[in-house]
C-alpha cells in the first residue's frame, strides 16, 4: 500500500524542546517538502530535498532544520529558535521525469504541534 | 518569485447550482504548472485538476473544469452540480516546468449548503 506516513498526528511539547516530525515515502518519490500550515492560511515551504544528502532552504526555514539520509525519509525537527511553532505541518513528495519533476505533489495526512 | 493570489477568502453555493472560484498569478517563466487542491475537514490535501502552460485546451475532471487564460494569468476553477462533499478550502498552486517553486495561495472557504 503505498503512499505517505506522517507520524503522530497530534503532538504536544513543552517549549524550550526540540521536536522531531516524521515523515516516510514508500512512493520511491524523489523530492520530499515540508510545509507548515497556519489557521486559515495557505501553505507555506519551510525546506524541500530533490535528492538524497541534499536539500534547500523554502519560504521560512528558520528555527527548523532537516536531514535526507535515506530517500524514504525526510525528518523535519522543530527547534527551540522557532517562535512560534504551534501549528499544522505536511509533508510532500513528488517524483523526477528526466530532467523535470513530475507535476503533482502528494502529501500525507499532517501532524499538528502543540507547544505550550 | 511567483506569487499566487485567490481573491475569495470564503464562498457559498446551494447543492446542485454551479460555483467559480478565482486564482490570478504572477510568473515571468513561460512554462509551468497550475493545480487546484482541495482540503476537506479532514485536512487530507487531495488534487481536484491540473493544467500545463503550455497546454491551450482547458484540463477537465469530471465536474471540476478550469479557465486557463495565459496572457492573464488567471486560472479559475468551476464546480458544476455542487455536492455537500465539494465543502472543504480550496488552493490554487503554481509549479515552475523544474519544481523549485511550489507556491501555494491563501485559499478559498467554500461552503455547499443544502
Amino acid at each position: 500500500d503505498g503512499g505517505i506516513t506522517q507520524s503522530p498526528k497530534y503532538l504536544f511539547r513543552k517549549e524550550g524542546q526540540n521536536v522531531t516530525l516524521s515523515c516516510e515515502q514508500n512512493l520511491n518519490h524523489d523530492a520530499m517538502y515540508w510545509y507548515r500550515q497556519d489557521p486559515g492560511q495557505g501553505l507555506r515551504l519551510i525546506y524541500y530535498s530533490q535528492i538524497v544528502n541534499d536539500f534547500q532552504k523554502g519560504d521560512i526555514a528558520e528555527g527548523y532544520s532537516v536531514s535526507r539520509e535515506k530517500k524514504e525519509s525526510f525528518p523535519l525537527t522543530v527547534t527551540s529558535a522557532q517562535k512560534n511553532p504551534t501549528a499544522f505541518y505536511l509533508c510532500a513528495t513528488t517524483v523526477r521525469q528526466g530532467a523535470s519533476l513530475s507535476y503533482e505533489q502528494y502529501f500525507g495526512p499532517g501532524t499538528r504541534l502543540t507547544v505550550t | 518569485a511567483q506569487t499566487v493570489t485567490q481573491s475569495q477568502p470564503e464562498m457559498s453555493v446551494q447543492e446542485a447550482e454551479t460555483v467559480t472560484l478565482s486564482c490570478t498569478y504572477d510568473t515571468s517563466e513561460n512554462n509551468y504548472y497550475l493545480f487546484w487542491y482541495k482540503q476537506p475537514p479532514s485536512r487530507q490535501m487531495i488534487l481536484v485538476i491540473r493544467q500545463e502552460a503550455y497546454k491551450q485546451q482547458n484540463a477537465t475532471e469530471n465536474r471540476f473544469s478550469v479557465n486557463f487564460q495565459k496572457a492573464a494569468k488567471s486560472f479559475s476553477l468551476k464546480i458544476s452540480d455542487s455536492q455537500l462533499g465539494d465543502t472543504a478550502m480550496y488552493f490554487c498552486a503554481f509549479m515552475s516546468n523544474y519544481g523549485q517553486n511550489f507556491v501555494f495561495g491563501p485559499g478559498t472557504r467554500l461552503s455547499v449548503l443544502p
